[in-house]
């Protein structure tokens, strides 16, 4: 089964802590990106990294941290100094010679 | 200059009617303009997509209409069905350089019987 897995679906964390979001792909695409989405606020990007070991900052990286150690994993950490975690956290890859960009099924993160 | 400004926020339509949604863009380096529909919990799906040079691109009840004089492009949604209550997000990208796509807000689209 080709495609992108996020997991977990759903995640519970105390106000104060780090998490780490699980972002994977098998299409052998190279880049690959992270989404925040808010209700009314559209997509947002976080971060996206073209290549392995390298990455650029989106729209909203404060907060957040990413590594890209190989090719089909771009996982996410939101930081305790994100101010406002809670949200659907959506990660997506796209081949580089291609402009389509597929999305995974989401993690919805709640910060207590 | 990356903005995509998406319209109207929400839709409701009649069952069988057409749903029409609309994007404008100001960054002419744009080249390629798709649009994606969600449904609640779920990521994004690539729907339909668009380069500037056709005007019109059709795939069963989806039609883009593009007009690259007007920096504007439009989601025709023929037929509509209930099943076709989502939301929908329009995008724009500049190929060269492989840069992130921007997305409207998006449009939340009810169709009802």
């Amino acid at each position: 089964d080709g495609g992108i897995t996020q997991s977990p679906k759903y995640l519970f964390r105390k106000e104060g802590q780090n998490v780490t979001l699980s972002c994977e792909q098998n299409l052998n695409h190279d880049a690959m990106y992270w989404y925040r989405q808010d209700p009314g606020q559209g997509l947002r990007l976080i971060y996206y990294s073209q290549i392995v070991n390298d990455f650029q900052k989106g729209d909203i990286a404060e907060g957040y941290s990413v590594s890209r150690e190989k090719k089909e994993s771009f996982p996410l950490t939101v930081t305790s100094a994100q101010k406002n975690p809670t949200a659907f956290y959506l990660c997506a890859s796209s081949p580089l010679e291609r402009s389509e960009q597929y999305f995974g099924p989401g993690t919805r993160l709640t910060v207590t | 200059q990356q903005q995509v400004k998406q319209s109207p926020q929400s839709l409701i339509v009649q069952k069988g009617g057409i749903s029409i949604i609309n994007c404008a863009y100001e960054n002419t380096a744009f080249d390629y303009f798709p649009w994606y529909q969600q449904f609640p919990g779920k990521g994004p799906a690539l729907l339909i997509a668009i380069r500037p040079d056709v005007s019109e691109k059709k795939e069963g009840r989806f039609t883009i209409s593009f007009n690259k004089s007007a920096k504007q492009f439009s989601l025709h949604i023929m037929d509509s069905q209930p099943g076709d209550s989502a939301t929908y997000f329009c995008a724009a990208r500049a190929f060269s350089g492989n840069t992130p796509l921007v997305f409207g807000k998006g449009t939340r689209l009810s169709v009802i019987a």
